[in-house]
């Protein structure tokens, strides 16, 4: 069965400093992963996508994410932390031909003027 | 364009009612998924429809059903309502079926059972 860590339930950063949320996943074959931000009472916000290729995947407000099979990571980053950054993000992983994602717990991320 | 909607916003209901809870997708897109929300468990995926047939099934109880309708639009109804079953209900569309798809959430239904 697949399944998603987030080990940082809650980080905080100041604003312009960069940013690592880390992911670990558990998968048989090579994953379908996800990152998603989440700002308070929303839904979810898809910030980039990994299916296959270019290693180092760019998404949207700045984020990337570089995929590593050697580590099962997926960890997303940000050199430059905006205020409107301060949300919860999820990170997802997806099989093969299957709707279903499966998302870690979650990371807060805070920032600090 | 507009977005996921889903309805209502807040429900409030009591053990051993029954709920119902709307999702209109995207226009154009014919797969919707609903995923449920609480603190403890997370995220957690319930069903995927996809031109009116479920297509997956998530890990919980036949008190959580589903059905799509021809214009795409999903509803979820939960029965005999528990504690447990209180959380953020959130609905996901896209234009096919498969992982590869990008899906586009709803800001979802928050239901609390007292």
């Amino acid at each position: 069965a697949q399944s998603v860590t987030q080990p940082d339930i809650h980080i905080t950063v100041s604003e312009g400093a960069s940013l690592e949320l880390r992911c670990n996943y558990s998968y048989g074959a090579t994953p379908y992963l996800f990152w998603y931000v989440q700002s308070p009472g929303q839904g979810l916000q898809l910030l980039l996508k990994y299916f296959s290729g270019d290693t180092l995947v760019q998404g949207i407000k700045g984020f990337e994410a570089e995929f590593k099979r050697s580590q099962s990571s997926f960890n997303l980053r940000k050199p430059s932390v905006h205020w409107s950054d301060a949300a919860e993000y999820f990170c997802a992983v997806g099989a093969t031909g299957r709707r279903a994602l499966t998302f870690g717990s979650g990371t807060r991320l805070q920032v600090q003027p | 364009k507009a977005g996921v909607t889903q309805t209502p916003r807040y429900l409030i209901k009591t053990r051993g009612q029954q709920v119902t809870l709307s999702c209109s997708p995207i226009s154009g897109h014919r797969s919707v998924s609903w995923y449920q929300q609480t603190p403890g468990q997370g995220l957690q995926f319930l069903f995927e429809y996809f031109s009116e047939t479920q297509r997956n099934k998530g890990n919980f109880p036949g008190r959580f059903s589903g059905r799509q309708f021809s214009n795409s639009r999903s509803e979820m109804n939960v029965s005999t309502l528990e504690l447990g079953d209180s959380a953020l209900y959130l609905c996901a569309s896209s234009v096919t079926q498969g992982t590869n798809e990008k899906l586009f959430f709803g800001s979802g239904t928050q239901l609390s059972v007292l």
